[in-house]
């Protein structure tokens, strides 16, 4: 158990266009998940929070008006990244915190790779 | 500023060896610690999660947490070829509530 799905795992887009990742929790029930981004030879970057049924919360320095999350149900979580520009292009990683006897462990999604002309 | 120091590597092991690998937390309310095991260009798989001090065993894995030392590390008995990786060791406060902090990985590599 605790698969998670993103889709797209690639897309090309040009600028100033929007690309929405879809995440879903396969075999569990998720009321939070994570966003991460992860740029070459760095390590992952946490990028918000989502809860379900309410709004995500941001890190420092992440624009939530760029970076359109919605938490709908209990098993999928969408990214829309707005107005997208080269600089955004990156490694895009969900997580679903699976809970329950005192253990809160994340399992990744594949990634989504997106890469903006 | 919540910070999770890894050494980059790379780190070299031969075949069968132990790998040892440590990490460094700056946060001292973190609850909750995880390695990841990353392959280039893949997304991190879990390899163990601690949460209380001292050591856990799964498999050839042992995960070994010193919350006095804000210490975590990772153990690898006999390694294989297939345990090259990059091993990100990640952090989190009371709860779960808060999204992980990564360190910035070890880069491991097992000689045949």
């Amino acid at each position: 158990g605790a698969v998670v799905s993103q889709h797209p795992s690639w897309v090309i887009c040009k600028s100033g266009t929007s690309v929405k990742i879809e995440c879903r929790s396969l075999d569990f029930q998720a009321t939070t998940m994570f966003w991460y981004r992860q740029f070459p030879k760095q390590s992952l970057m946490l990028m918000a929070t989502s809860n379900e049924g309410s709004k995500a919360t941001y890190e420092q320095g992440v624009e939530k008006d760029k970076f359109l999350i919605n938490h709908a149900s209990l098993t999928l979580s969408t990214l829309t990244v707005t107005s997208a520009h080269p600089e955004d292009s990156s490694f895009y990683i969900c997580s679903a915190r699976r809970t329950g006897g005192g253990a809160y462990e994340q399992y990744f999604g594949p990634g989504t790779r997106l890469t903006v002309t | 500023q919540k910070e999770v120091e890894q050494n980059s590597g790379p780190l070299s092991v031969p075949e069968g060896a132990i790998a040892s690998l440590n990490c460094t937390y700056s946060d001292r309310g973190s609850q909750s610690f995880f390695w990841y095991r990353q392959y280039s260009g893949k997304s991190p798989e879990l390899i163990m999660s601690i949460y209380s001090n001292g050591d856990k065993e799964d498999g050839r894995f042992t995960a070994q947490l010193n919350k006095a030392s804000q210490y975590v590390s990772l153990l690898i008995r006999d390694s294989q070829p297939s345990d090259s990786a990059t091993y990100l060791c990640a952090v989190n406060g009371g709860g779960g509530a808060d999204g992980l902090t990564f360190g910035k990985g070890t880069h491991l590599i097992i000689q045949p």
